[in-house]
């Protein structure tokens, strides 16, 4: 099994619905990121947790929330979607030592369709 | 703000070819310096890293040396596979900052046999 795991791993939808994406790791991290990667673009942080209780916009937070229900779980809502936010998402875990030396562990990805 | 510009792609190799694709970055402070891969279908994985001026990362036959006076750090490789290809992305991190990563748009790379 993956040490971090996203679902859904691939979704459509329609604009206006309000969607969920999961991650949970067994890495024993307590640091978790939401990126986004779009053709191009590279990844943009959206959210990142250094733990349960701390919680940080990245750059392009607008349009997203975030919530952390555990060390292990870290989930990104899109409350109502729209078609430009049809990209390929990822999370990704580290803990306070690897981060210091940019280690991040990502997950496969979850590709998101806004129609 | 710290970014990080990687050169164009895509790139297409044949197999034993030469590689070297750019990254340059703006930072302040001393930034870390790293080489993600992404192979098709999966998520990023740490390929290499320098942490300070003129550190060399290596692995898996790629290097890349920390240039501070240019601010650059290339990935190169002597002789590319198959398996090699993949999209590989230049970050950069700010120890002293939130620690969080600052990727490159990415470089396609496609090797021919």
């Amino acid at each position: 099994d993956a040490d971090v795991t996203q679902t859904p791993r691939n979704r459509i939808t329609k604009t206006g619905k309000r969607i969920m994406l999961e991650c949970s790791q067994t890495k024993g991290h307590d640091r978790m990121y939401w990126y986004r990667q779009d053709p191009g673009l590279g990844l943009q942080l959206i959210y990142y947790s250094f733990d349960v209780k701390d919680i940080n916009k990245g750059e392009i937070s607008d349009g997203y929330s975030v919530s952390r229900q555990a060390q292990a779980k870290f989930s990104l809502s899109l409350e109502s979607a729209i078609p430009n936010q049809t990209a390929l998402y990822f999370c990704a875990t580290s803990d306070s030592t690897r981060t210091a030396h940019g280690e991040l562990f990502f997950g496969e990805g979850s590709r998101l369709t806004v129609l | 703000g710290d970014s990080v510009t990687q050169m164009e792609g895509p790139v297409t190799l044949s197999e034993e070819a030469f590689l070297t694709i750019n990254c340059t970055y703006t930072a302040t402070g001393y930034p870390s310096l790293f080489w993600y891969v992404q192979y098709p279908g999966e998520g990023l994985q740490l390929l290499l890293k320098a942490t300070k001026a003129d550190d060399k990362g290596s692995n898996k036959g790629f290097e890349a040396t920390y240039r501070k006076e240019t601010t650059s750090f290339h990935l190169e490789k002597g002789s590319v596979q198959v398996s090699d290809s993949a999209v590989y992305f230049c970050a950069l991190s700010d120890p002293g900052g939130a620690q969080k990563l600052v990727f490159g748009q990415g470089t396609r790379l496609t090797i021919n046999p």
